[in-house]
C-alpha cells in the first residue's frame, strides 16, 4: 500500500534553474493539492487538481507550474527557482475534496535553492 | 479576514503528564476544525474532525474540544508519551468552501521528555 509518495526527498538546486517536484498517488483521489511549509507561516496551499487536466491556483501560486496529465500523478514545476522558494513541499490528496474530507498527506520534499 | 491562531507556540512536557493545545479561529461561516499531528520530517496525519454541532471528540489518547460559539478548540493529551513529540497543526474549513481554501494554524509544537 504506497499511497502517496513525493520525490526526489531531498533537492538542492541553484538560483534560475528549472525544478520539478513529483507526487504520485495509489488511491485515485479526486483531488490533489501541493503545500509549502516555511517556518512562521505554516502550510500555504500552492495549487491544486479536482480531477486531470483541471487545476486552481492557491495561496502562493507565483513562480510555480502544474500539470495533472493522469489521476495518479501532480507534478511541480518551478520554471526558475529562487531563494525564496526554499521550503519544505508537501503533496496531499482527498478523495472527493469536499471540506470534511480527510486530506492525506506525502512526506515531503526539501528544496533548498542557493 | 479569517485567521486561525494556536498557542502555545511551543511546550514541553515530561512523559506521563497532560497537556492541552489551543487554537482559536475567526472563520465566517464555520464548517468544521480538523487536527493534524506531524511527526519531524513527515507530513500531517489528521487526528480527529469536527463539525459545529459537535462539542467532544476523541482519537485514543487524543481529545479534541470544540466551542464555536467563541470560536475556540482544544487538542487534550493523556498521560503523554514520547511519540506524542510532534507538532499539532490546526485547519478550519469555511462553510461552503472547498479544500481550496482552508485555513491552516502555525501549529504548537510538542516535546514530550523523558
Amino acid at each position: 500500500d504506497a499511497g502517496i509518495t513525493q520525490s526526489p526527498r531531498y533537492k538542492i538546486t541553484e538560483t534560475g534553474r528549472q525544478v520539478t517536484l513529483m507526487c504520485h498517488q495509489t488511491w485515485s483521489h479526486s483531488y490533489m493539492f501541493w503545500y509549502r511549509q516555511d517556518l512562521g507561516h505554516g502550510l500555504r496551499l500552492i495549487y491544486y487538481s479536482a480531477a486531470a487536466d483541471i487545476t486552481d491556483k492557491g495561496e502562493v501560486p507565483d513562480g510555480y507550474v502544474v500539470s495533472r496529465s493522469k489521476t495518479e500523478n501532480f507534478p511541480l514545476t518551478l520554471e526558475s527557482a529562487t531563494r525564496s522558494q526554499t521550503s519544505v513541499y508537501f503533496c496531499a490528496s482527498s478523495e472527493f475534496g469536499t471540506s470534511v474530507d480527510t486530506q492525506y498527506f506525502g512526506p515531503g520534499t526539501r528544496l533548498t535553492v542557493l | 479576514k479569517n485567521q486561525v491562531e494556536q498557542s502555545p507556540q511551543s511546550l514541553i512536557i515530561l512523559e506521563g503528564k497532560n497537556c492541552t493545545l489551543q487554537c482559536n479561529y475567526t472563520v465566517s461561516p464555520f464548517s468544521n476544525l480538523r487536527w493534524y499531528k506531524q511527526d519531524t520530517g513527515r507530513g500531517p496525519v489528521s487526528l480527529t474532525i469536527m463539525t459545529f454541532s459537535e462539542n467532544t471528540k476523541s482519537n485514543g489518547r487524543y481529545t479534541a474540544t470544540l466551542d464555536a460559539d467563541t470560536k475556540q478548540s482544544s487538542l487534550h493529551i493523556t498521560a503523554s508519551q514520547l511519540s506524542d513529540s510532534a507538532s499539532y497543526i490546526c485547519v478550519v474549513s469555511a462553510y461552503g468552501g472547498s479544500q481550496g481554501n482552508l485555513i491552516f494554524g502555525k501549529g504548537t509544537k510538542l516535546s514530550v521528555k523523558p
